[in-house]
């Protein structure tokens, strides 16, 4: 059965820097979606595209985010300038073009910022 | 305000005996449910989903959940828990397919499983 794909499974980054996550969503999904699950707590959406533009978008997805589908396949979430409070299991998610058609997510990247 | 509500944060059952995680929701719109269960370091695995019709959905691992528009509930059962079904289990809503908006995820029920 086609999978999400994300990498790396672990960042460990300084605070302050600069980090790109990775996903590789299933091959003929249309609408790409990034989630966040801070420790301990629910499972929030941060962003959604489709189309090579950002269809929605929640509060939490300030200048400080950006995402991108540089190819044919993978689809990134770019986070500048880490602080703290962003160490949280960050998720992808894809969904086909057609109605009945569910997200599918990947198994997550844990970022952890020091 | 759109939201899910699992009440119960940890549920403990024997292997073999029955279970039921309950979840409710507040949605302005007709809702689109599912359940998705994490195991440890891993994803979330979709489980099943209801969009329309029969308000009994069977989904995979022998999992079923039942729509009931009166009560906001999509409870999910299974009649004979097996140990491989420990994990955190998350409802949500949502809108499927098309230009689909964002999923809204309950906290979460974590599942303990006695031999």
């Amino acid at each position: 059965e086609p999978e999400v794909t994300q990498t790396p499974s672990h960042q460990v980054t300084q605070m302050g820097q600069e980090v790109i996550l990775r996903c590789v969503p299933i091959s003929n999904h249309l609408y790409f979606y990034w989630y966040r699950q801070i420790l301990g707590q629910k499972v929030e959406f941060l962003v959604s595209f489709y189309n090579n533009e950002i269809s929605e978008k929640s509060e939490i997805f300030d200048d400080q985010f950006s995402v991108e589908r540089p190819d044919g396949s993978n689809f990134t979430l770019k986070i500048r300038s880490t602080k703290l409070e962003d160490s949280a299991m960050y998720f992808c998610a894809s969904s086909g073009g057609t109605v009945n058609q569910p997200q599918h997510f990947g198994d997550g990247t844990r970022l952890s910022i020091l | 305000a759109q939201s899910v509500t699992q009440p119960d944060i940890h549920i403990t059952v024997s292997e073999g005996a029955s279970l039921e995680l309950r979840c409710n929701y507040s949605y302005g719109a007709t809702p689109y449910l599912f359940w998705y269960v994490q195991s440890p370091g891993q994803g979330l695995q979709l489980l099943l989903k209801y969009f329309s019709g029969d308000t009994l959905v069977q989904g995979i691992k022998g999992f079923e959940a039942e729509f009931k528009r009166s009560q906001s509930s999509f409870n999910l059962r299974k009649p004979s828990v097996h140990w491989s079904d420990a994990a955190e289990y998350f409802c949500a809503v949502g809108a499927l397919g098309g230009s689909q908006g964002n999923l809204i995820f309950g906290k979460g029920t974590k599942l303990s499983v006695k031999p």
